[in-house]
This record gives structure tokens, C-alpha cells and sequence, in this order.
């Protein structure tokens, strides 16, 4: 079935730092990528997300990249700050229709030291 | 402009019990789907609700249903609980074929 691996499971930066997430994905017709933050016993909330017909997507410190070919998008993170520190998850939409089931990394939990 | 909302918060069950889990989508959204968050993991999809249909579903066992309401709320149900049942149950709302989903706060479940 379909399958989305992320890594590191945990990343530990200095505050300033910056902080790199990778996750790759197994169904081709993916073309939805979402990620999502999650602080300590609170919900999942959207932080960016890009769609397949885009290389690259930015919102100020934060920025998406998305190989199509190599079935891989990453998450970039500049200036850390400590307000950061969570637990990112990567998303996978199932197949090409909008609105469908989303396939979603392990994690991965940042740290940011002041 | 509520959000998703869920109940309850919390809720201890022993094994062999049901559950019912609420969740009221964003308003204007229609579409809501339930994922089960176990500790440190990911979000698994259970499955869609649309028009008051199931449209798509996860790798779950039958023991887990759903129902959708004309008001677009929804309910998922899980008969005959089992340990490995203990997690975060979110319900995520959209509008129809949209991509963005919004996640309610979820409910933590307990099986003892």
C-alpha cells in the first residue's frame, strides 16, 4: 500500500540553526504534500503545503521543496527559534484526487536550544 | 468561524467495551475524515465520510464504523476494544475536493 517515510525521527539544532526534514512518498499519483506541527498534546496544525505542479514553496522562515521524479519533499526550517520545537509530520495525499485519505510520516521530533 | 471540535476530551474503556466519538466539522466544511494517532506516530486514515457516505476507507478492521449526519457532523464507532485500541482519535474536516484538511483537537481514548 501506499507508504511515506520521514527522517530524522528527531533533530536537535541551536536556536538560529537550520533544520532539514526529508520524507519520500510511493504512490505516483500523489500530488498533494502537506505538513503539519504538532505541539504536546495539541492538534495537527498545517504549517505549508505544496502541490505537485510546483517545485518549491515558501512562507517566511519556512520552506517546501518537492522532487516529483525521486518521489521526495523536504522541509526546511531557517533561524530556528525555540517556539519551533515539536513534532513535524509530512503528509501524503492518496492518489490524485483532491480531498482524500492523507498518508502520513512517523515524525520527526525538534528540538531547539536557546 | 468555530473550529473542528470533538468529545469528548477523554475516555477510559475496558476491553471488550464500544466507544462513540464526536466530531463537528469547521463550518462550511462537509467532508470529514478520521485518522487514530498512536503514541509517537503518525496520523493512520480510518476513513471518509461525504454526503453522508463512507467514501474512502483506511486498512482498519470492521470492528471500527461511522456514521455522517445531514449537518455534516460525524461519528465513529468501535466495537469489542481492544488494548491496542488506546490512542488519539482526530477527525479532520475539508470542503469537498479541496486538499486542506483542518484537524480537531482529537480525543484520547484508553483501553484498560
Amino acid at each position: 500500500g501506499e507508504n511515506v517515510e520521514q527522517h530524522p525521527s528527531t533533530l536537535s539544532v541551536q536556536e538560529g540553526d537550520s533544520a532539514v526534514i526529508k520524507c519520500t512518498y510511493s504512490d505516483s499519483a500523489s500530488n498533494y504534500f502537506p505538513w503539519y506541527k504538532q505541539e504536546l498534546g495539541k492538534r495537527p496544525q498545517l504549517i505549508i503545503d505544496i502541490r505537485s505542479n510546483v517545485g518549491e514553496k515558501k512562507d517566511q522562515r519556512i520552506a517546501v521543496t518537492l522532487n516529483k521524479t525521486a518521489k521526495h519533499f523536504s522541509l526546511h526550517i531557517t533561524e530556528t527559534q525555540p517556539e519551533d520545537s515539536a513534532v513535524y509530520f509530512c503528509a501524503a495525499q492518496r492518489g490524485s484526487q483532491a480531498g482524500t485519505a492523507l498518508i502520513f510520516g512517523k515524525g520527526t521530533t525538534l528540538s531547539v536550544s536557546s | 468561524d468555530a473550529g473542528v471540535t470533538q468529545s469528548p476530551t477523554h475516555l477510559i474503556k475496558t476491553r471488550g467495551q464500544q466507544v462513540t466519538l464526536r466530531c463537528s466539522p469547521k463550518s462550511g466544511h462537509d467532508t470529514v475524515s478520521w485518522y487514530q494517532q498512536a503514541l509517537g506516530q503518525g496520523p493512520q486514515f480510518i476513513f471518509q465520510y461525504y454526503e453522508e457516505e463512507e467514501r474512502q476507507r483506511g486498512n482498519f478492521p470492521d470492528r471500527f464504523s461511522g456514521h455522517q449526519f445531514p449537518n455534516y457532523s460525524s461519528e465513529l464507532n468501535v466495537n469489542a476494544l481492544l488494548l491496542g485500541d488506546s490512542a488519539l482519535y482526530l477527525c479532520a474536516s475539508s470542503l469537498p475536493y479541496e486538499y486542506e484538511q483542518f484537524f480537531g483537537p482529537g480525543t484520547r481514548l484508553t483501553v484498560l
